[in-house]
């Protein structure tokens, strides 16, 4: 049974410009979760999605944007990058079963560097 | 507001004792607590959760966690260390579709 998978994993882009990260969420799992974990620091949410609409959303600018498809897999776009944007990108999928609810897988990262 | 605590940056321990990784929260209603592990580099690994039911939990690797609701802590434990758990441990506080909020991190250390 695959895990929450994340694409790519190491990526390099200039200030201004724009990326999109890529998340398939652990098979039976209908919501995804993303978060910026900054070197040294925890994880901070930025959103939600669940049944293709954002649920709850971090503390975190207009610049990052998400949408989750049909088939539960979800993508973060950030726009206009910042240095300060360098960071490793957590995915995380949940979901509910007859055991109830199943907890947070995470994904191994994609890792970006803006320079 | 909701909030998890970390008390202890760093905890050295030699392989083969006893280890504690402490964790307060603050939170209202009834919480969902998680254990995670991150090695270098990596993503967060799942360690155990509570969410309701027996105080504690066993998870996996060997950890479990103490649920004590009245000193508001869900500290992780392991009987014997190893070098190999060396790694950054995360608390972190949720529910079922609400943001985790994590704790700062806690470095563990296990010398051979």
């Amino acid at each position: 049974d695959a895990g929450v998978t994340q694409s790519p994993t190491h990526l390099i882009k200039t200030r201004g410009q724009q990326v999109t990260l890529r998340c398939s969420p652990k098979s039976g799992h209908d919501t995804v979760s993303w978060y910026q974990q900054a070197l040294g620091q925890g994880p901070q949410f930025i959103f939600q999605y669940y049944e293709e609409e954002e649920r709850q959303r971090g503390n975190f600018p207009d610049r990052f944007s998400g949408h989750q498809f049909p088939n539960y897999s979800s993508e973060l776009n950030v726009n206009a990058l910042l240095l300060g944007d360098s960071a490793l990108y957590l995915c995380a999928s949940s979901g509910w079963g007859q055991g109830g609810f199943y907890g947070y897988t995470f994904g191994s990262g994609t890792r970006l560097t803006v320079v | 507001a909701q909030s998890v605590a970390q008390p202890e940056d760093q905890v050295n321990v030699a392989e083969g004792n006893p280890l504690t990784v402490k964790c307060t929260y603050s939170v209202s209603g009834n919480p969902y607590l998680f254990w995670y592990v991150q090695y270098p580099n990596r993503g967060l690994q799942f360690l155990l959760k509570y969410i309701t039911g027996d105080n504690l939990v066993k998870g996996s690797y060997g950890f479990e966690a103490e649920f004590n609701k009245s000193q508001t802590s869900f500290h992780l434990k392991k009987p014997s260390a190893l070098v190999s758990d060396s790694a950054l441990y995360f608390c972190a506080y949720g529910g079922a579709t609400n943001k985790l909020i994590f704790g700062t991190g806690t470095l563990l250390a296990v010398q051979p």
